[in-house]
């Protein structure tokens, strides 16, 4: 099946700071991609939509200036957690759908572990 | 908007017995229902999927039921392992074209 790849899996950074993660469709291209957010032992929950050359749509609630979507190339989209928080400390993970026999299925990325101290 | 309801949240069976999942949507146009299996700390996999022309599709140990007029599907495993022990998560697509997931239920195999 299709890959995406998701860099860093894990991830410590001081509050305050920011960090990026990426996410990229390695053998297909993927004019949109998806980032979810995960907390422990709950679902995963939609954040945003990155569309390539175009700004991303949030879902209600997300904080657009405080997670930056940037998705300039057809294999690349980038989420960058601003001046994080340790409730920002939270499983990242990212998903590009692909025509697979017929259908549409969702790939994920392998996820990142952010945690904010 | 689009959302799915997934009972039960957790789930704990004897190896060899079945386990089902039952999910409930609310828009009546959805048209594709996915299963996820995801481990601890890793990806979600998907292990079966749905259209809304069929009412079932079965794929070894895995089965999954549609029934479109109550709108729910269900997952069903049948002679459980204990590696089949992990968090599954039903979906659907929203009119956005976004995959939108159920709560997850915890599955535990006990050998």
């Amino acid at each position: 099946g299709a890959v995406v790849s998701q860099h860093p899996s894990r991830v410590i950074c001081k509050s305050g700071t920011s960090v990026k993660i990426e996410c990229r469709s390695l053998d297909f291209q993927a004019t949109t991609m998806f980032w979810y957010r995960q907390f422990p032992k709950q679902s995963l929950m939609l954040m945003a939509t990155s569309n390539e050359g175009s700004k991303a749509t949030y879902e209600q609630g997300v904080e657009k200036d405080k997670f930056l979507i940037n998705h300039a190339s057809l294999t690349l989209s980038t989420l960058t957690v601003t001046s994080a928080h340790p409730e920002d400390s939270s499983f990242y993970i990212c998903s590009a759908r692909h025509p697979t026999g017929g259908t549409t299925e969702a790939f994920f990325g392998q996820g990142t572990r952010l945690t904010v101290v | 908007g689009e959302n799915v309801e997934q009972h039960p949240s957790t789930l704990s069976v004897q190896e060899g017995d079945s386990a089902v999942i039952k999910c409930t949507y609310s828009d009546s146009a959805s048209n594709y229902f996915p299963w996820y299996k995801q481990e601890l700390g890793k990806r979600p996999q998907l292990i079966i999927d749905i259209r809304s022309n069929v009412g079932e599709k079965k794929d070894q140990r895995i089965a999954v039921t549609l029934n479109k007029t109550a709108k729910h599907f269900s997952l069903h495993i049948t002679e459980t392992q204990p590696e089949d022990s992990a968090v599954y998560f039903c979906g659907t697509y929203n009119q956005g074209g976004k995959l939108i997931f159920g709560q997850g239920t915890e599955l535990s195999v006990k050998p």
